[in-house]
């Protein structure tokens, strides 16, 4: 049962432009979501993270959005640079869990 | 600081045969927990460990199990190979049993044949 879903597995986005990831879960249990991101040959990495007493949080050129009511979340990149060429995880956690539901990924690309 | 480190990176079995991957943990964690990535999804939780005990499972069958050592690093053992079985098997050490600071490593990518 996939709890969390990226409906978009791929992103094409000019270099300096926005990239808008999206998200969504059905689980509403759920109080804790975060954005991984993965180069190949490499692990998951940590990006940004989002409470869900929260709609909003910025990290620099991220910005992760949470609409709660529409259980739904975004992550911007403002503006997007090469190296932000990656696999993009949203994943989510039950209050108190030990584990991460994730989605299938997005796949972005910044053409230079 | 020394990452999450896995071992082997890669290894090619046979179905039927049993595997053995290992995971060292980051320095300052305690905690393990496995991962599996099938190719085009995302990571699904195997299960975690903390201090030496199995603390939670997902949805694997039992011939899917793991050790937890004093030093806090893990070994992920799989029995009975199946094709589906082919995937990058992740783990991530963490402080703690809860889901903040995951920190995973690169994987190990294992094919069944």
């Amino acid at each position: 049962d996939q709890q969390v879903k990226q409906n978009s597995p791929s992103l094409s986005v000019q270099e300096g432009r926005i990239s808008i990831l999206n998200c969504d879960y059905t689980n509403s249990m759920f109080d804790y979501f975060l954005w991984y991101k993965k180069y190949p040959a490499e692990g998951p990495t940590f990006l940004i993270s989002i409470s869900s007493i929260k709609d909003k949080n910025e990290d620099g050129r991220f910005t992760v959005f949470l609409n709660k009511s529409a259980k739904h979340l975004s992550l911007h990149i403002v503006p997007s640079q090469p190296g932000d060429s990656a696999v993009y995880f949203c994943a989510a956690s039950l209050p108190n869990d030990y584990k991460l539901s994730f989605g299938a990924g997005t796949t972005v690309t910044v053409r230079a | 600081e020394t990452g999450v480190t896995q071992s082997p990176t890669h290894l090619i079995k046979t179905r039927g045969q049993q595997v053995t991957l290992r995971c060292s943990s980051q320095s300052g964690h305690n905690t393990v927990s496995w991962y599996q990535q099938a190719l085009g999804q995302g990571p699904q939780f195997i299960f975690q460990y903390y201090r030496e005990e199995e603390n939670g499972r997902g949805n694997f069958p039992p011939r899917f199990s793991g050790l937890q050592f004093p030093n806090y690093s893990s070994e992920l053992n799989v029995n009975a190979l199946e094709l589906d079985d082919s995937a990058l098997y992740l783990c991530a050490s963490s402080r703690g049993t809860g889901t903040y600071g995951y920190t995973f490593g690169s994987g190990t990518r294992l094919t069944v044949v």
